[in-house]
């Protein structure tokens, strides 16, 4: 079990629903962090969060939105998804501090399966 | 841009040492290091953060060459439950996000 909680495990979804990807985590921690990760390949980051603000968006499209609604949470939402968008959608905390000394704590991940 | 890691994968006997790279053509900030096992999410082993510096617990260490702009990740005695992808995080100094290398497979056998 890890400390960062993602829901749900497994989504289904049409390219033209929409849906939310939850992340809640109770560390006290003010960096999170969104990742996509297809297979055999490493974790990509997608946005960063630093105390409920985005700080980072890695040119991702805007069919993906994030939201921060308070310091525990973090929300992706979907619409309009490609079948290339179907990967394990990771979610990851960290404490805030200078750049590269704080470990990130990952959730188990989203499998988003894209029809 | 993606640090390089080296060897691709590993095939070792249970109690067999193994040491996997993570190369940048760019000034590194940190190093880190972190274990994934099928299916499940990346575990946190170990950050450095100063060139030459060490570190370690149980037997897996690493060290951080800052001058190569290099890692290395050594395990020690291997055991079962270090099978699964190895993946180095690099940081820029300022960057504050970590690029991932393509991994090292390990897998270990009895």
């Amino acid at each position: 079990d890890t400390e960062v909680t993602q829901t749900p495990k497994h989504l289904v979804m049409g390219m033209t629903n929409k849906k939310s990807l939850k992340c809640e985590q109770h560390m006290g921690h003010r960096a999170m962090y969104w990742y996509k990760q297809k297979a055999k390949k490493p974790p990509e980051l997608m946005f960063v969060y630093s105390y409920e603000k985005l700080s980072i968006n890695e040119s991702v499209p805007s069919r993906f939105s994030p939201e921060c609604p308070n310091s525990s949470l973090l929300n992706l939402h979907l619409h309009a998804l490609q079948p290339e968008d179907s990967a394990l959608y990771l979610c990851a905390s960290s404490h805030q501090g200078q750049a590269g000394n704080q470990p990130q704590h990952f959730g188990d991940g989203t499998r988003l399966s894209i029809l | 841009q993606q640090p390089v890691q080296s060897p691709q994968a590993v095939i070792l006997r249970e109690g067999e040492d193994a040491v996997i790279n993570c190369s940048s053509s760019k000034a590194l900030y940190s190093v880190h290091w972190y274990r994934q096992k099928h299916g499940e999410a990346p575990v946190f082993l170990m950050i450095l953060l100063k060139g030459g510096e060490q570190k370690g617990h149980d037997k897996i260490s690493a060290s951080f060459n800052e001058k190569k702009q290099q890692s290395s990740l050594y395990l020690t005695a291997s055991q079962l439950s270090y099978s699964g992808t190895y993946f180095c995080g690099t940081e820029k100094l300022g960057a504050q996000k970590l690029v991932f290398g393509q991994g090292t497979r390990l897998t270990i056998n009895p």
